[in-house]
């Protein structure tokens, strides 16, 4: 069956401008998750939902930062007045549930780069 | 911030041989997964294990934790050149309810180098 897909695969913006960035879960999966993945380092949470609600944001680094599920399902990241730090992979999973002993599956990533 | 650190942070051997990269943590776990990463994208599950478990193998992997010493080692036996990747442990922090939390905390990898 279809893992998970993210979308762009790569983008390049200027600082200051807006993205937006796409993620389809695996179909069924209730709990959809994003990191971001430094150069060199491994990946660090951003944000948890479970269905439709973000049941954890603590991970987002600051309020440039906002993601959205509106259906239960794709979920979009949105990162305003991007700045050169923000480059990074940013990578999506999905989960059956919530519960912590899911295995998480995750989608090749967006390789976003901040001019 | 980062909880794992996986040892060591860069391992290059030739096929056939064994690889065992560590990992050591902070906190107290539910469970701590094992992923592969290859050119820096999408990673791939390889192995759960849980916190009452202390070994776990699949295929050519083997997994061993220690929750007393925070740590646990994968090994991979017979390597293959498909092997290269870079390996991350990530653990899934125990919660006040003693129930897994569904963050995981990743190491910064050990990258491995298999060559034929």
């Amino acid at each position: 069956g279809a893992g998970v897909s993210q979308t762009p695969s790569n983008k390049v913006t200027e600082k200051g401008k807006y993205v937006e960035l796409r993620c389809d879960p695996i179909s069924g999966h209730t709990a959809l998750y994003w990191y971001r993945q430094s150069l060199g380092q491994g990946p660090e949470f951003l944000i948890y939902f479970q269905g439709t609600g973000a049941a954890d944001d603590s991970g987002l680094p600051n309020d440039r930062f906002f993601a959205v599920r509106p259906e239960g399902s794709v979920s979009t990241l949105k990162i305003q007045r991007t700045e050169r730090g923000d480059s990074a992979v940013y990578l999506c999973a999905s989960s059956l549930d919530s519960g912590g002993a899911d295995e998480q599956f995750f989608g090749p990533g967006t390789r976003l780069t901040v001019l | 911030s980062q909880q794992g650190e996986e040892d060591p942070q860069a391992l290059s051997i030739q096929e056939g041989e064994n690889a065992t990269m560590n990992c050591s943590y902070k906190t107290s776990i539910n469970n701590l997964q094992w992923y592969r990463q290859n050119s820096g994208r999408g990673l791939v599950h390889l192995i759960l294990i849980r916190s009452n478990e202390r070994e776990k193998h699949s295929g050519r992997l083997r997994v061993t934790l220690d929750t007393s010493k925070k740590s646990s080692s994968l090994l991979i036996t017979a390597s293959r050149a498909a092997d290269t990747a870079s390996y991350f442990c990530a653990t899934d922090a125990e919660d006040d309810s003693g129930a897994g939390s569904y963050q995981l905390t990743f190491g910064k990898g050990t990258k491995l180098s298999v060559i034929p």
